[in-house]
């Protein structure tokens, strides 16, 4: 257990719909990064929250957006799915001034 | 911006040999953190091994150990060794601290062959 909680780890929907994954860092970390792999990809940097506020973007979609709450978990909502949002979403975290990341297991999306 | 290239698409290598993973990186930066990330089947992202940029000494883990050429902006990767649960993506990383970002590379596919 890496201390980054992810749910659900699987989520199967319709194309059209909307989803919400939720990020739990591990205790103390600030900062959470949403990160996109679809199948045999890399990772694609997707948003970065720090102490409740967004910090940096990446190649987030406009379908696509997040929160960060006060206890520091953090919601990826995606709406409007389409078959090429199938992928496996990661969420990291890690302590201020470190370098690093903890990973999550990631949330398997497949939209049908 | 930093990009992180990964020239080898996929590795093989035979157990208990040595295999190196090749890395290389782009940054303006002298202050800055490498990693390499492993992802197994299970698609879980685990932490192998990581490299400050300001330390000299080459990081090693056990049977990992890194080969960090800062002037190359080199920083490969070598399994001694290889057993057959080393086999997975691997993926190289950079990160600069006052971006708080991670840039991956594209992952080395690994193979190990009994």
């Amino acid at each position: 257990d890496s201390g980054v909680t992810q749910t659900p780890k699987h989520l199967i929907t319709a194309t059209g719909q909307r989803v919400t994954l939720r990020c739990s860092p591990r205790s103390g970390d600030l900062s959470v990064y949403w990160y996109q792999q679809s199948l045999d990809q890399g990772l694609q940097f997707l948003i970065q929250y720090y102490n409740g506020e967004e910090r940096a973007k990446g190649n987030i979609l406009e379908r696509f957006s997040a929160q960060q709450f006060p206890d520091l978990h953090s919601e990826l909502n995606l709406s409007s799915l389409e078959l090429g949002d199938s992928a496996l979403y990661f969420c990291a975290s890690n302590p201020q001034g470190a370098g690093g990341y903890t990973f999550g297991s990631g949330t398997r999306l497949t939209v049908v | 911006a930093q990009t992180v290239t990964q020239s080898q698409p996929e590795m093989s290598v035979q157990e208990a040999e040595t295999v190196t993973l090749s890395c290389t990186y782009d940054t303006s930066e002298s202050d800055y953190y490498l990693f390499w990330y492993k992802q197994p089947p299970s698609r879980q992202m685990i932490l192998v091994i990581r490299q400050e940029a300001y330390k000299q000494q080459n990081a090693t883990e056990n049977r990992f150990s890194v080969n960090f050429q800062k002037a190359a902006k080199s920083f490969s990767l070598k399994i001694s060794d290889s057993q057959l649960g080393d086999a997975a993506m691997y993926f190289c990383a950079y990160f600069r601290y006052n971006n708080n970002d991670m840039r991956f590379g594209a992952g080395t596919r690994l193979t190990v062959k009994p």
